[in-house]
């Protein structure tokens, strides 16, 4: 039973699309991140989401826009998709928002943009 | 920007050698420090996260430990076994601003040969 789950896993879309991935958790935890693994492998944080609201929102083209329907999803739109977007985004969740608990990463979602 | 670096960036040891490595991370404003061991296709899993000076964690063969005055925590390996390969992250965590994010090391990437 999986504790953060997002999909799709891979993602192959054409530059200039809008695409979704979607990531849960059933740990009852009320925070959650997504984040991306760059070009030179770190691991960066885009967005932070406690309770539904949103508390960290890193410097993103807002072609980003996460949804947070409840504390158990959070759920990453990406409008006209640009080459530079390929990476692989993790989706996280922790049960506090100031890091003082282990994070839960996905397993996390492959984007390529052709 | 605050900079974590980890190294050696990568390893190589015999089965049932004991190794070690170093996360290097600002001394100042600091509130917590994670690791994570990271295996090839799954996704980072938490393996302490120190909050301390002079904190010492251990969980079976791998401990940590925590220098917040001078910008250090080691994470040490005993009798390392095959299924220690992996990449372990360190992510830190400043008390600077009201958001809390971690910011990731590029990891250290270990290799135990049977």
């Amino acid at each position: 039973d999986t504790a953060v789950s997002q999909t799709p896993k891979y993602l192959v879309t054409q530059m200039g699309n809008d695409k979704s991935i979607k990531c849960e958790q059933n740990l009852g935890h009320d925070t959650m991140y997504w984040y991306k693994q760059d070009s030179k492998k770190f691991l960066k944080i885009m967005f932070s989401y406690n309770n539904k609201e949103l508390i960290i929102n890193e410097t993103v083209p807002n072609r980003f826009s996460p949804k947070s329907p409840d504390k158990a999803h959070l759920n990453l739109h990406i409008n006209s998709l640009e080459l530079g977007d390929s990476a692989v985004y993790f989706c996280a969740s922790s049960q506090d928002g100031a890091g003082l608990t282990e994070a839960f990463f996905g397993q996390g979602t492959r984007l390529t943009v052709v | 920007i605050l900079n974590v670096e980890q190294s050696p960036q990568s390893l190589h040891v015999q089965e049932g050698d004991s190794t070690n490595f170093t996360c290097s991370f600002p001394s100042s404003n600091f509130y917590a420090l994670h690791w994570y061991r990271w295996e090839t296709a799954k996704s980072p899993e938490a393996l302490f996260v120190m909050t301390l000076n002079g904190d010492e964690k251990k969980k079976g063969r791998i401990s940590a430990t925590l220098n917040t005055k001078e910008g250090y925590s080691y994470l040490y390996i005993k009798g390392s076994q095959p299924e220690d390969s992996a990449t372990y992250l360190c992510a830190f965590l400043n008390s600077g601003g009201s958001n809390y994010k971690l910011t990731f090391g590029k990891g250290t990437l270990l290799t135990v040969n049977p």
